[in-house]
């Protein structure tokens, strides 16, 4: 299973871009780049995904390299409300039947006034 | 759409009882369903995959026949955390496959469960 590597913390000032950073050197040719965020106590919240090309939506873009061997979760405006545990995820599939959301340690974004 | 709705939110319990945690799909059949638990500052877990009308799959060290997983409809999942002790205290979330739409898996609000 491809494994992803995130920094454990990062700062951002309000209004801001913050810039989140994942590795996954070993993602395979058919494995999507899931972003996931947790606030504090409630369940994780879908961003965005992807495979190779870039991805926007309303609440972020992903950028992935063109290796594919890591990405970057983009949010244009931070404000104190994104302040929350982003997970990058890269999806497994065993056997084509079920494919597990498997959680790696995260980075704790911190948006400060 | 494609909301999961897991209840209670928190429950205390004595040790040596047993707790059962629900979670729904309110706008679509979810035929398969995973449980997560979370301890405070940790990551998610995952504990099992449910699928609708069969036994669940449970990850490696995880006690199935403590925490039973019944998914006998294609709207409801529970985990019963059977026997509990202090040790099993932590932040349970459930989560389902969500096939027609374009992220494919939704969380629920997750369960406190605290044992005394």
């Amino acid at each position: 299973d491809a494994k992803t590597t995130q920094p454990t913390s990062m700062d951002c000032a309000e209004g801001r871009a913050a810039n989140l950073p994942c590795n996954h050197s070993t993602i395979s040719g058919n494995e999507y780049v899931y972003w996931y965020r947790q606030i504090h106590s409630q369940g994780p919240q879908y961003i965005i995904h992807g495979l190779k090309n870039n991805e926007t939506n309303e609440m972020a873009s992903l950028i992935i390299t063109e290796d594919r061997k890591s990405s970057t979760l983009i949010l244009p405006h931070a404000t104190l409300r994104d302040t929350a545990v982003y997970y990058c995820i890269v999806r497994v599939n065993y056997g084509g039947a079920t494919n597990k959301l498997i959680f790696g340690t995260g980075t704790l974004l911190a948006v400060q006034p | 759409g494609a909301v999961v709705s897991q209840h209670p939110s928190w429950v205390i319990c004595k040790s040596g009882t047993s707790v059962k945690i629900e979670c729904r799909s309110l706008d679509f059949q979810a035929t398969t369903m995973f449980w997560y638990r979370q301890f405070p500052k940790q990551s998610l877990m995952l504990m099992a995959t449910s699928n609708e009308g069969s036994k669940a799959t449970y990850e490696q060290g995880v006690e199935k026949d403590k925490f039973l997983i019944n998914h006998a409809s294609l709207t409801l999942s529970t985990l019963t955390v059977t026997s509990a002790h202090p040790e099993d205290s932590s932040f349970y979330i459930c989560s389902a496959r969500v096939t027609a739409t374009n992220y494919g898996y939704t969380f629920g609000s997750g369960t406190r469960l605290t044992v005394v």
